[in-house]
C-alpha cells in the first residue's frame, strides 16, 4: 500500500511569488489534513478535508492560503503571494473513516521564501 | 483545548543506555495519545498510540510508553538506545476540534552517542 506522498519535496521561491503544494493521501482515506511547522515552532494544524469538503480550516493563517481537494482525492495548498514567514515544512496526513485520530503523514514539503 | 508539554528539546544518550523522553498532557484526559517520530529527511511515523485500556503501550522499534493519569504523563522509553534511534520525537494528543486534528508537542531531538 502506497503511503501519503507530497510534491515537491523542496521549493524555493521569492517573496510575492505563488507556490502550489500537492498531497496524495493513502487510497481510500476520506480524511486529509494539512499541517505546518515553521522553524523552531510546533507542528500546527491548518485544515481538514472529509472527501472534497473542508470541515475545519480554523488553522489557516490568512487568506493568502487556499486549499482544495477536487474529487476527494489529492489536495493542493496554494500560497499566493508568498511571504517570508510562510517558510517552513508543510505536512499532509490522511486517515480512514472512524479511525480519524490515527493519521499517516507524508514526508513534507520544505518551503523556503526568500 | 488539549495541550502537551515535552520536557527537553534535546536529549543525548549513549548507545545502549536507557532512553526516556517526557510528555505531559493537560488536565483533561484525552481519549488517545500518540508518539510520532521523524527520522532525518523523512516524514512523521507513528511510533505508538494509547487508547483507553492498557496503560502500558508497546510500539515499534522497541519503544514503549506508559499512560499515568495521576501524573498526566505519557513518557516514552526504550531500554537500550541504538544509533538508528536518532530522530525527533513528538508527543501528540488529539485536539478538541471536530476535525480530530492532532496537537503536537514541541518535539525532542534525540542524539545517540557512540
Amino acid at each position: 500500500e502506497a503511503g501519503v506522498t507530497q510534491f515537491p519535496s523542496h521549493s524555493v521561491i521569492e517573496k510575492g511569488q505563488t507556490v502550489t503544494l500537492r498531497c496524495d493521501p493513502i487510497s481510500g482515506h476520506d480524511n486529509l489534513y494539512w499541517y505546518r511547522r515553521v522553524m523552531g515552532k510546533e507542528i500546527k494544524f491548518l485544515l481538514h478535508f472529509v472527501k472534497e469538503s473542508k470541515q475545519d480550516e480554523s488553522g489557516m493563517p490568512n487568506n493568502r492560503f487556499l486549499a482544495e481537494r477536487t474529487g476527494g482525492t489529492y489536495s493542493t495548498l496554494k500560497v499566493q503571494p508568498a511571504e517570508l514567514e510562510d517558510s517552513g515544512v508543510y505536512f499532509c496526513a490522511s486517515s480512514q473513516g472512524d479511525r480519524t485520530y490515527e493519521q499517516y503523514f507524508g514526508p513534507g514539503t520544505r518551503l523556503t521564501v526568500t | 483545548a488539549q495541550s502537551v508539554t515535552q520536557l527537553g528539546s534535546h536529549v543525548s544518550v549513549s548507545e545502549g543506555a536507557l532512553v526516556l523522553l517526557r510528555c505531559n498532557y493537560s488536565s483533561s484526559v484525552p481519549p488517545y495519545l500518540f508518539w510520532y517520530v521523524q527520522y532525518p529527511n523523512q516524514g512523521l511515523q507513528l511510533l505508538l498510540k494509547y487508547t483507553t485500556g492498557a496503560t502500558l503501550v508497546k510500539g515499534i522499534n522497541g519503544f514503549e510508553a506508559e499512560f499515568k493519569k495521576s501524573e498526566t504523563s505519557f513518557h516514552l522509553t526504550k531500554p537500550s538506545a541504538h544509533m538508528s534511534d536518532a530522530a525527533e520525537y513528538f508527543c501528540a494528543p488529539p485536539g478538541s476540534g471536530s476535525a480530530r486534528q492532532l496537537t503536537f508537542g514541541s518535539g525532542t531531538q534525540l542524539t545517540v552517542l557512540p
